[in-house]
Protein backbone atom coordinates (compact mmCIF):
# COMPACT_ATOMS: atom_id res chain seq x y z
CA UNK A 1 0.00 0.00 0.00
CA UNK A 2 1.02 3.32 -0.61
CA UNK A 3 1.75 5.77 2.38
CA UNK A 4 4.71 7.28 4.70
CA UNK A 5 6.21 5.33 7.21
CA UNK A 6 8.89 6.51 10.18
CA UNK A 7 10.72 4.94 12.07
CA UNK A 8 11.22 3.74 15.10
CA UNK A 9 7.68 5.07 16.59
CA UNK A 10 9.53 5.89 19.95
CA UNK A 11 12.90 6.17 21.14
CA UNK A 12 14.68 7.11 24.37
CA UNK A 13 18.22 7.87 24.24
CA UNK A 14 21.06 9.98 26.25
CA UNK A 15 21.78 13.40 26.00
CA UNK A 16 24.92 14.04 23.75
CA UNK A 17 23.76 10.82 21.29
CA UNK A 18 23.22 10.92 17.96
CA UNK A 19 20.04 10.20 16.79
CA UNK A 20 18.14 9.03 13.56
CA UNK A 21 14.57 8.89 12.70
CA UNK A 22 13.76 7.45 9.72
CA UNK A 23 10.92 8.23 6.77
CA UNK A 24 10.02 6.74 3.78
CA UNK A 25 7.22 7.41 1.52
CA UNK A 26 6.20 5.64 -1.93
CA UNK A 27 4.00 8.19 -3.37
CA UNK A 28 7.03 9.73 -5.21
CA UNK A 29 6.11 12.91 -4.11
CA UNK A 30 8.12 15.82 -4.62
CA UNK A 31 8.31 17.95 -1.21
CA UNK A 32 9.31 15.84 2.33
CA UNK A 33 8.92 17.74 5.67
CA UNK A 34 9.87 16.91 9.35
CA UNK A 35 8.01 18.64 11.83
CA UNK A 36 7.92 18.62 15.57
CA UNK A 37 5.02 18.95 17.86
CA UNK A 38 5.00 20.35 21.46
CA UNK A 39 2.74 21.59 23.96
CA UNK A 40 1.65 24.94 23.38
CA UNK A 41 3.42 24.93 19.66
CA UNK A 42 1.81 23.27 17.92
CA UNK A 43 3.69 22.24 14.58
CA UNK A 44 6.74 23.30 13.74
CA UNK A 45 9.07 23.00 10.40
CA UNK A 46 12.69 21.60 11.15
CA UNK A 47 13.63 21.03 7.39
CA UNK A 48 12.12 20.26 4.12
CA UNK A 49 12.99 19.06 0.71
CA UNK A 50 11.38 19.79 -2.66
CA UNK A 51 13.33 17.28 -4.15
CA UNK A 52 16.08 14.61 -3.78
CA UNK A 53 19.56 16.51 -3.14
CA UNK A 54 17.73 20.02 -2.57
CA UNK A 55 16.95 20.83 1.12
CA UNK A 56 16.06 23.83 3.39
CA UNK A 57 15.66 25.00 6.75
CA UNK A 58 12.30 25.69 8.42
CA UNK A 59 11.33 27.50 11.39
CA UNK A 60 13.38 25.68 13.79
CA UNK A 61 16.57 23.27 12.45
CA UNK A 62 19.05 24.05 14.78
CA UNK A 63 20.61 20.66 16.16
CA UNK A 64 19.53 18.81 13.07
CA UNK A 65 20.47 18.08 10.10
CA UNK A 66 19.14 16.02 7.21
CA UNK A 67 19.77 13.89 3.89
CA UNK A 68 17.51 13.15 0.67
CA UNK A 69 19.70 11.56 -1.31
CA UNK A 70 17.09 9.09 -2.87
CA UNK A 71 13.14 10.86 -3.57
CA UNK A 72 11.59 8.14 -1.45
CA UNK A 73 13.89 8.93 1.97
CA UNK A 74 14.17 11.46 4.28
CA UNK A 75 16.06 10.64 7.29
CA UNK A 76 16.40 13.60 10.58
CA UNK A 77 19.63 13.35 12.84
CA UNK A 78 19.73 14.74 15.53
CA UNK A 79 23.74 15.32 15.61
CA UNK A 80 23.86 15.30 19.57
CA UNK A 81 20.69 15.33 21.29
CA UNK A 82 19.81 17.88 23.90
CA UNK A 83 16.96 17.34 26.13
CA UNK A 84 14.93 20.29 24.51
CA UNK A 85 14.75 17.73 21.30
CA UNK A 86 12.41 15.66 23.74
CA UNK A 87 9.14 15.90 21.08
CA UNK A 88 7.00 13.95 18.92
CA UNK A 89 8.36 14.11 15.19
CA UNK A 90 6.24 13.78 12.10
CA UNK A 91 7.27 13.18 8.36
CA UNK A 92 4.98 14.26 5.66
CA UNK A 93 5.03 14.52 2.31
CA UNK A 94 2.88 16.17 -0.67
CA UNK A 95 3.10 16.40 -4.60
CA UNK A 96 4.42 19.59 -6.12
CA UNK A 97 2.45 22.91 -5.60
CA UNK A 98 0.66 23.08 -8.58
CA UNK A 99 -0.64 19.73 -8.27
CA UNK A 100 -2.92 20.96 -4.93
CA UNK A 101 -2.32 17.53 -3.36
CA UNK A 102 -2.79 16.82 0.41
CA UNK A 103 -0.35 17.11 2.97
CA UNK A 104 -0.06 12.64 4.19
CA UNK A 105 1.87 12.55 7.19
CA UNK A 106 3.56 9.40 9.39
CA UNK A 107 2.44 7.83 11.94
CA UNK A 108 4.73 9.75 14.20
CA UNK A 109 8.26 9.16 16.34
CA UNK A 110 8.35 10.21 20.02
CA UNK A 111 11.97 10.66 20.85
CA UNK A 112 12.42 11.24 24.84
CA UNK A 113 15.78 12.57 25.23
CA UNK A 114 17.32 11.82 29.21
CA UNK B 1 1.18 37.92 14.12
CA UNK B 2 -0.36 34.01 13.64
CA UNK B 3 -1.09 33.68 9.72
CA UNK B 4 -3.76 31.08 10.86
CA UNK B 5 -5.87 31.03 14.20
CA UNK B 6 -8.87 28.57 15.32
CA UNK B 7 -11.68 28.33 17.56
CA UNK B 8 -12.40 27.72 19.57
CA UNK B 9 -9.32 26.47 21.34
CA UNK B 10 -11.20 23.64 23.43
CA UNK B 11 -14.42 22.37 23.24
CA UNK B 12 -17.04 19.74 24.81
CA UNK B 13 -20.21 18.51 23.44
CA UNK B 14 -22.63 15.58 23.82
CA UNK B 15 -23.14 12.83 21.78
CA UNK B 16 -25.23 13.99 18.85
CA UNK B 17 -24.36 16.92 18.91
CA UNK B 18 -23.48 19.86 16.01
CA UNK B 19 -20.05 21.00 16.08
CA UNK B 20 -18.73 23.61 14.43
CA UNK B 21 -14.85 24.74 14.24
CA UNK B 22 -13.89 27.56 12.97
CA UNK B 23 -10.57 29.07 11.06
CA UNK B 24 -9.44 32.46 9.67
CA UNK B 25 -6.64 33.10 7.80
CA UNK B 26 -4.71 35.97 7.16
CA UNK B 27 -2.41 34.86 3.29
CA UNK B 28 -4.37 34.36 0.16
CA UNK B 29 -4.20 30.45 -0.69
CA UNK B 30 -4.71 27.89 -3.55
CA UNK B 31 -6.34 25.17 -1.05
CA UNK B 32 -7.17 24.54 2.85
CA UNK B 33 -6.28 21.70 4.49
CA UNK B 34 -8.19 20.42 7.78
CA UNK B 35 -6.14 17.61 9.80
CA UNK B 36 -7.50 15.02 12.27
CA UNK B 37 -4.77 13.87 14.99
CA UNK B 38 -5.93 11.44 18.09
CA UNK B 39 -4.85 11.02 20.83
CA UNK B 40 -1.30 10.03 21.23
CA UNK B 41 -1.84 9.24 17.22
CA UNK B 42 -0.99 10.20 13.98
CA UNK B 43 -2.17 13.18 12.11
CA UNK B 44 -4.60 12.57 9.02
CA UNK B 45 -6.12 14.47 6.22
CA UNK B 46 -9.79 14.99 6.46
CA UNK B 47 -10.35 17.83 3.67
CA UNK B 48 -8.23 19.53 1.75
CA UNK B 49 -10.53 22.27 -0.74
CA UNK B 50 -10.06 25.30 -2.31
CA UNK B 51 -14.24 26.91 -2.76
CA UNK B 52 -17.43 26.01 -1.62
CA UNK B 53 -17.92 22.74 0.53
CA UNK B 54 -16.69 19.23 1.09
CA UNK B 55 -18.75 16.50 2.83
CA UNK B 56 -17.41 13.54 4.13
CA UNK B 57 -19.44 11.04 6.17
CA UNK B 58 -20.51 13.21 8.76
CA UNK B 59 -17.86 15.98 8.15
CA UNK B 60 -18.56 18.81 6.80
CA UNK B 61 -15.83 21.30 5.59
CA UNK B 62 -16.69 24.70 3.79
CA UNK B 63 -14.59 27.69 3.01
CA UNK B 64 -14.98 31.44 2.10
CA UNK B 65 -12.66 32.74 0.14
CA UNK B 66 -13.42 36.15 0.29
CA UNK B 67 -13.49 36.25 3.83
CA UNK B 68 -10.16 33.96 4.40
CA UNK B 69 -12.55 32.01 6.63
CA UNK B 70 -13.37 28.29 6.62
CA UNK B 71 -15.33 26.18 9.65
CA UNK B 72 -15.25 22.21 9.63
CA UNK B 73 -18.65 20.88 11.03
CA UNK B 74 -19.24 17.28 12.52
CA UNK B 75 -23.22 16.02 12.58
CA UNK B 76 -24.58 13.58 15.25
CA UNK B 77 -20.78 13.82 17.28
CA UNK B 78 -19.94 10.88 18.54
CA UNK B 79 -17.12 9.88 21.34
CA UNK B 80 -14.62 8.63 18.45
CA UNK B 81 -14.99 12.30 17.48
CA UNK B 82 -12.46 12.99 20.05
CA UNK B 83 -9.35 14.36 18.30
CA UNK B 84 -7.73 17.61 18.00
CA UNK B 85 -8.81 19.20 14.23
CA UNK B 86 -6.07 21.27 12.76
CA UNK B 87 -6.09 23.69 10.51
CA UNK B 88 -3.16 24.17 7.45
CA UNK B 89 -2.91 26.60 4.56
CA UNK B 90 0.00 26.78 2.17
CA UNK B 91 2.77 29.76 2.85
CA UNK B 92 3.30 30.06 -0.52
CA UNK B 93 7.12 29.79 -0.03
CA UNK B 94 8.73 26.16 -1.29
CA UNK B 95 5.29 24.07 -0.26
CA UNK B 96 5.71 24.98 3.12
CA UNK B 97 2.32 25.26 5.52
CA UNK B 98 1.07 28.17 7.86
CA UNK B 99 -0.54 25.77 10.95
CA UNK B 100 -3.19 26.51 13.29
CA UNK B 101 -2.50 25.49 16.85
CA UNK B 102 -5.39 22.99 17.15
CA UNK B 103 -9.10 22.95 18.38
CA UNK B 104 -8.97 19.88 20.87
CA UNK B 105 -12.68 18.26 21.32
CA UNK B 106 -13.85 16.09 23.50
CA UNK B 107 -17.35 14.18 22.60
CA UNK B 108 -18.60 12.93 26.31
CA UNK B 109 -20.82 10.10 25.64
Amino acid sequence: DAGITQSPRYKITETGRQVTLMCHQTWSHSYMFWYRQDLGHGLRLIYYSAAADITDKGEVPDGYVVSRSKTENFPLTLESATRSQTSVYFCASSGDIGDNSPLHFGNGTRLTVT
Amino acid sequence: KNEVEQSPQNLTAQEGEFITINCSYSVGISALHWLQQHPGGGIVSLFMLSSGKKKHGRLIATINIQEKHSSLHITASHPRDSAVYICAVPSGVGNQFYFGTGTSLTVIP
